[in-house]
């Protein structure tokens, strides 16, 4: 079973809205991780959160951590069409890094 | 900035038959690891590297072989292919475990 769970798996919202998407976990982090993907390509990089804070921002991405629950969100503000795209989150899971099956956004015109 | 490069993009394999994705990476990184992509599935971790030397099975390492005789390179052989193992691969490294990860752009696996 996997160790990050995402939620919703899919989400449409007007351009311009929040974006709201959930990470769940198993076991102890020392990072989560969350990722953008769009199709056909590689994953890109987009925060980076550790088990010590609570939460981090980077320009329109906001992301939450509470280790308590063992979840997470990823918040993208004023969405845009190029936010159309997959997002993972990725957790340290003893020495390898496990991945959720994501959550896929589709922003609307 | 070459960061993690992926061959071949794009292999047709006939069941049976065998070979082997190539992965280098640029970044001096400890840390590399495969993955696979299916639809729906997200991805799945196959093997992995903490360093030169070292490797470990992933969620799903059945019909995969890997090797690290240097830190940059990390190939994934495939034995004898079978048409579950069509997907996309990713080769990914980092610094280490639990930073931030590097992806390559893919390779698309057809086995038929």
């Amino acid at each position: 079973s996997q160790q990050g769970e995402e939620d919703p798996q899919a989400l449409s919202i007007q351009e311009g809205e929040n974006a709201t998407m959930n990470c769940s976990y198993k076991t102890s982090i020392n990072n989560l991780q969350w990722y953008r993907q769009n199709s056909g390509r590689g994953l890109v990089h987009l925060i980076l959160i550790r088990s010590n804070e609570r939460e981090k921002h980077s320009g329109r991405l906001r992301v939450t951590l509470d280790t308590s629950k063992k979840s997470s969100s990823l918040l993208i503000t004023a969405s845009r069409a190029a936010d159309t795209a997959s997002y993972f989150c990725a957790t340290d899971a003893g020495d390898k890094i496990i991945f959720g099956k994501g959550t896929r956004l589709h922003i609307l015109p | 900035n070459a960061g993690v490069t992926q061959t071949p993009k794009f292999q047709v394999l006939k069941t049976g038959q065998s070979m082997t994705l190539q992965c280098a990476q640029d970044m001096n990184h400890e840390y590399m690891s495969w993955y696979r992509q299916d639809p729906g599935m997200g991805l799945r971790l196959i093997h992995y590297s903490v360093g030169a030397g070292i490797t470990d099975q992933g969620e799903v390492p059945n019909g995969y072989n890997v090797s690290r005789s240097t830190t940059e390179d990390f190939p994934l052989r495939l034995l004898s292919a079978a048409p579950s193992q069509t997907s996309v691969y990713f080769c990914a490294s980092a610094t280490g475990v639990g930073n931030t990860i590097y992806f390559g752009e893919g390779s698309w696996l057809t086995v038929v």
